[in-house]
């Protein structure tokens, strides 16, 4: 597709789990973001990847939370041991490159719902 | 450092009244803006930019929003409202980082509830 894309769209599991988030961001893109929204409040930033490195990891809010970018494609956020205030939307953006007038093009999130 | 400030979390207009969001900047550097808009279930949508080419910046759906130095603002407007415009909206603003890279610094966005 043209678009960014995210799976799966929705998660629900039971605190102590394991997940992990997977976005593939417009071909040619090479810059990609993560970000977490929880319920009724703005983004807030997790990591940036420029290529397969990430410059800024800034935004991770625990040593639970990792993520890895394959090349200038898929990249994986991985959340170990949930816990319940995990629960939010995942966003993953990408830009065509990292310069401050190029727009982030999001894709639809995953739904992740700890039980 | 960049920061962005939208100010009410809520503003609710008739529908076929004027839409005026608000979105206040900080920046020391000329700012590259964005106002995003986002429906339930959704993404966020990239509705304009403002790259200092022209400070009054035509998007989709008929949004418009003008850069005032002056007053560090990028406020969001639509002449006439519909009630599909009902959503939540988000400005940016893009931060440069040592180690020359940018992320999108972003305000905490305002939901515009659009009534008959």
């Amino acid at each position: 597709g043209a678009g960014v894309s995210q799976s799966p769209s929705n998660k629900v599991t039971e605190k102590g789990k394991d997940v992990e988030l997977r976005c593939d961001p417009i071909s040619g893109h090479t810059a990609l973001y993560w970000y977490r929204q929880r319920l009724g409040q703005g983004l807030e930033f997790l990591i940036y990847f420029q290529g397969n490195s990430a410059p800024d990891k800034s935004g991770l809010p625990s040593d639970r939370f990792s993520a890895e970018r394959t090349g200038e494609s898929v990249s994986t956020l991985t959340i170990q041991r949930t816990q319940q205030e995990d629960s939010a939307v995942y966003l993953c953006a990408s830009s065509i490159d990292r310069g401050s007038n190029q727009p982030q093009h999001f894709g639809d999130g995953t739904r992740l719902s700890i039980l | 450092a960049q920061s962005v400030t939208q100010l009410g979390s809520h503003v609710s207009v008739s529908e076929g009244a004027l839409v005026l969001l608000r979105c206040n900047y900080s920046s020391s550097v000329p700012p590259y803006l964005f106002w995003y808009v986002q429906y339930p279930n959704q993404g966020l949508q990239l509705l304009l930019k403002y790259t200092s080419a022209a400070t009054l910046v035509k998007g989709i759906n008929g949004f418009e929003a003008e850069f005032k130095k002056s007053e560090t603002s990028f406020h969001l407007t639509k002449p006439s409202a519909h009630m599909s415009d009902a959503a939540e909206y988000f400005c940016a603003v893009s931060a440069t980082f040592s180690g020359g890279y940018n992320k999108l610094i972003f305000g905490a966005g305002t939901r515009l509830a659009v009534h008959p």
